[in-house]
């Protein structure tokens, strides 16, 4: 069975900060997507990596593919009080439809 | 552009009613998916559609039913409602382009039921 463990489970830190957040498995997979999802909300894509070692950045968060495309990591640079909101990680593996699913890191940024 | 439309919002149902949770889609897409969220259970899929017509079992499908009604439209049915189905119910749908595999999925607001 795949499993995709996300750390840390919950996050509360100050405006201006710096994070990161990680998405580990034992699996290989073909792609690895980001969401974020805020409250009464779903989740919304971020971004998907899909070559081992391969690093994304959008605006002041930085995404990056483990060499072995097992893991994943997601960091944010000086966080704001609009990045608050829970981040799932997503695998894909091949042609599967389905995607396997991280618990999610819960992050708060206080003002 | 609406993207991905759930009805209900919200729902309280009695222990053993049954009631249907539509979801539509306008981005043309193949898959449509229903999950639902629980607090330290994270998503769980429920059933999935790779395309009109198909339809087949994820990973928590007992209680649960189908009906995948065109492209666009794909309904969840609880028949005899439990409060185990307590949840939060997201409806998603992607595009799949062979062979890179996984596409990403848009999902909708979800559908808040309570089961007493």
């Amino acid at each position: 069975t795949q499993l995709l463990e996300q750390s840390p489970q919950f996050l509360s830190i100050q405006e201006g900060e710096n994070l990161t957040v990680y998405c580990n498995s034992s699996s290989v997979f073909s792609s690895l997507q980001w969401y974020r999802q805020e409250p009464g909300e779903g989740p919304v894509l971020l971004v998907t990596v899909v070559t081992g070692g391969e690093v994304k950045k959008l605006k002041r968060l930085t995404f990056q593919f483990g060499d072995a495309r097992k893991d994943s990591s997601l960091h944010i640079t000086a966080a704001q009080p609009g990045d608050t909101g829970l981040y799932l990680c997503a695998g894909g593996a091949g042609n599967n439809r389905k995607l396997i699913w991280g618990l999610g890191t819960s992050l708060a940024v206080n003002p | 552009n609406a993207g991905v439309t759930q009805t209900p919002k919200f729902q309280v149902l009695k222990t053993g009613q049954s009631m249907t949770l539509q979801c539509a889609q306008d981005m043309n897409h193949n898959s449509m998916y229903w999950y639902r969220q629980d607090p330290g259970m994270g998503l769980r899929l429920i059933y999935y559609s790779a395309s009109e017509g198909t339809t087949d079992k994820g990973e928590v499908p007992n209680g649960y039913n189908v009906s995948r009604l065109n492209k666009r439209e794909f309904s969840l049915r609880l028949e005899s409602a439990a409060p185990s189905q307590t949840s939060v119910y997201f409806c998603a749908s992607s595009e799949v382009k062979l062979p890179s595999g996984n596409q990403p999925q848009h999902f909708g607001d979800g559908t808040r039921l309570s089961i007493l």
